[in-house]
């Protein structure tokens, strides 16, 4: 069935250090990964996403890797600050005959120390 | 922050009673998403709306049911409502399914006592 694997759960860094979140997903024909930052109290928001037909994508200090054969991909979140800590969650979509589902990982809870 | 809206923002409801949350879709988008988070957990996948008609659904009863208007708003009805119900739940909208990128509403949060 679907499911996708996020690690680690937690990940503590330095400000300025980098952090990396990695998924796992099962169905082979999933072919779009976003990743949403979610504060305390508010909404999961948007902050990078990447398609199944490039490797690599970067928006600033925040780049996505997708290596589809082996079905994983990553959220590399490089010279980190405080504003940064959140959850951050990853998700993949399943294509099933009685409809698509986007399913998410269980989340990590990043702290950026000062 | 997104065009998508939702209300109310908190709800407190009894055991056994029922439950409609609403969301009003970004601009442009004809596509509505449920989901159900629970504290300290991912966002799960209740259904999806696309044209009016269900998209998708995933592991919910059916007790758990929606609607789609004519202006891309939605409805999440919850009946005979139960403890364990008690989360946030979030409706996301996009322009087609998930190959477009969805965008969260605020979120209703609901406490069943």
């Amino acid at each position: 069935g679907e499911n996708v694997e996020q690690h680690p759960s937690t990940l503590s860094v330095q400000e300025g250090d980098s952090a990396v979140i990695k998924c796992t997903y099962s169905d082979s024909a999933s072919n779009y990964f976003p990743w949403y930052k979610q504060e305390l109290g508010k909404r999961p928001q948007l902050i990078i996403d990447i398609r199944s037909n490039v490797g690599e994508k970067k928006d600033q200090r925040i780049a996505v890797t997708l290596n589809k054969t082996a079905k994983h991909f990553s959220l590399h979140i490089t010279e980190t600050q405080p504003e940064d800590s959140a959850v951050y969650f990853c998700a993949a979509p399943y294509y099933q005959a009685a409809g698509n589902k986007l399913t998410f990982g269980g989340g990590t809870r990043v702290l950026v120390k000062p | 922050e997104t065009g998508v809206t939702q209300s109310p923002t908190h709800l407190i409801k009894t055991r056994g009673q029922q439950v409609t949350l609403r969301c009003s879709s970004q601009s442009g988008h004809n596509t509505v998403s449920w989901y159900q988070q629970a504290l300290g957990q991912g966002p799960q996948f209740i259904f999806q709306y696309y044209r009016e008609e269900e998209n998708g659904r995933g592991n919910f009863p059916p007790r758990f049911s929606g609607l789609q208007f004519p202006n891309y708003s939605s409805e999440l009805n919850v009946n005979a409502l139960e403890l364990d119900d008690s989360a946030l739940y979030l409706c996301a909208s996009s322009q087609t399914g998930f190959k477009e990128t969805q965008y969260f509403g605020p979120g209703t949060r609901l406490l069943v006592l």
